[in-house]
């Protein structure tokens, strides 16, 4: 079965601080897909990135990284230097077939 | 730039009323997919369609139906709506692209059901 766990529920941090927002996943794919997408208090979710089940490389983007592991099924995403705007909820998701499999989700909230 | 349109943002019904949401994706895409959205619960999948007058049914299909009479358009309707349905609704649209689904969002719409 795929699913995705994001154990975190709500995260409070102080600007400029470092978060690191958790995500576990189950599949039985050998190929897969895994994403992260940030929803801000307007409701849209807005993709951040992309990552396929083989390529194990971490990348970094301005002050977002993320770590792939598949020997832990864990793809977590952290930011760097948190700034208020970063506040929102953050969802991983795990691409099947036809379907995206997505986490609970992890609220951040970055406190002046 | 993608673009996937839900008719409101914000919509209050009352219990048993026949609602519909509409939603719109300009950019041929394939599949559509309805989620609800719900504190704690993360983004649950209600429908999904992957042509025209096609629909597979997700987790969460009990008490909604859905309709694409056309490639860019895919309706929900809650037949007789219940205060249990009140909910953030997410409209997204996906295409394949260098071996895996894309998937783009609509802004949601927030049903209250009174």
């Amino acid at each position: 079965a795929q699913k995705v766990t994001q154990a975190q529920t709500e995260i409070s941090v102080v600007e400029k601080e470092d978060v690191t927002l958790d995500c576990v996943y189950e599949t039985r794919d050998t190929t897969y897909y895994l994403f992260w997408y940030k929803q801000p208090p307007s409701g849209e979710l807005v993709f951040l990135i992309r990552r396929n089940s083989f390529d194990e490389q971490n990348e970094i983007s301005g002050r977002y990284s993320w770590n792939f592991q598949k020997s832990t099924s864990s793809f977590n995403f952290t930011i760097t230097a948190s700034q208020v705007v970063d506040s929102a909820v953050y969802f991983c998701a795990l691409s099947g077939i036809n379907q995206f499999y997505f986490g609970t989700g992890t609220s951040l909230t970055v406190i002046p | 730039d993608v673009k996937v349109t839900q008719s409101s943002r914000y919509l209050v019904k009352r219990t048993g009323e026949k609602v519909f949401l509409e939603c719109v994706q300009d950019m041929d895409h394939e599949n559509m997919f309805w989620y609800r959205q719900d504190p704690g619960l993360g983004l649950r999948l209600i429908y999904f369609s992957y042509d025209v007058k096609m629909k597979e049914k997700g987790d969460i299909p009990e008490g909604y139906s859905v309709s694409r009479e056309k490639k860019e358009r895919f309706s929900l309707i809650l037949e007789s709506a219940s205060t249990n349905q009140t909910s953030m609704y997410l409209c997204a649209s996906s295409f394949w692209r260098e071996g895996h689904y894309e998937q783009y969002f609509g802004p949601g719409t927030r049903l209250t059901v009174t």
